[in-house]
């Protein structure tokens, strides 16, 4: 039944490692997207694509790569893992790209954590 | 099982009408509830709740949140057409800690 989901819930982990956060939707949706939470609860888009094709590439370190091998996931890599990096990632989709007619459907988040 | 329930779904009013927007929710270790606006890019920050009874405001938008009932409500006065938006509801709690979202509320102001 889930929509959207995203794995790890929790990742915990040293500076300068690498990992992964994967995201899935059975919705049928051609758009996904990778937002960060700030500490002031503002949601930043980073990435969005688009049938498997990246639309939106915001401001954000190369040390992120989007990663979607079908349309139904989006994943997300991060390499050499910086302090700054801690804070929950939101994966979310919709039928299509943004705009008032196209209803965003979240994950649950997982919440980093770099020591 | 936590969820966050908005309603109506959508609503079509014109301009200057007054509309109030529902979030109810059932959430586990509840911290706070959040108000977002969705239109052509991420979401926007409205609001944050976290104490019963203290009504927020920001121009023609003012929430207040029920912490006995469980529930929260977005006004919105004098609505323009640039209210046009998808309005979110999210509860920070649960046992991840995290923001679980509502379905959203699409406000259509026709002039």
């Amino acid at each position: 039944d889930t929509a959207v989901s995203q794995t790890p819930k929790y990742l915990v982990t040293q500076m300068g490692n690498d990992k992964s956060i994967k995201c899935e939707q059975n919705l049928g949706h051609d758009t996904m997207y990778w937002y960060k939470q700030d500490s002031k609860k503002f949601l930043k888009i980073m990435f969005s694509y688009n049938n498997k094709e990246l639309i939106i590439n915001e401001t954000v370190p190369n040390r992120f790569s989007p990663k979607s091998p079908d349309k139904a996931h989006l994943n997300l890599h991060i390499n050499s893992l910086e302090l700054g990096d801690s804070a929950v990632y939101f994966c979310a989709s919709s039928q299509e790209r943004w705009g008032t007619n196209n209803e965003q459907f979240f994950g649950p988040g997982t919440r980093l954590t770099v020591l | 099982e936590d969820k966050v329930v908005q309603s109506p779904l959508s609503l079509v009013v014109h301009e200057g009408d007054t509309v109030t927007l529902n979030c109810s929710y059932e959430v586990t270790n509840f911290r706070s509830l959040l108000w977002y606006k969705q239109e052509k890019k991420a979401p926007t920050f409205l609001f944050m709740l976290t104490s019963s009874g203290i009504e927020k405001k920001s121009g023609r938008l003012s929430s207040i949140l029920d912490k006995k009932e469980l529930f929260s409500i977005l006004n919105i006065t004098a609505t323009q057409t640039g209210d046009s938006a998808i309005y979110l509801c999210a509860v920070e709690g649960g046992s991840q800690g995290n923001l679980i979202f509502g379905k959203g509320t699409k406000l259509s102001v026709k002039p």
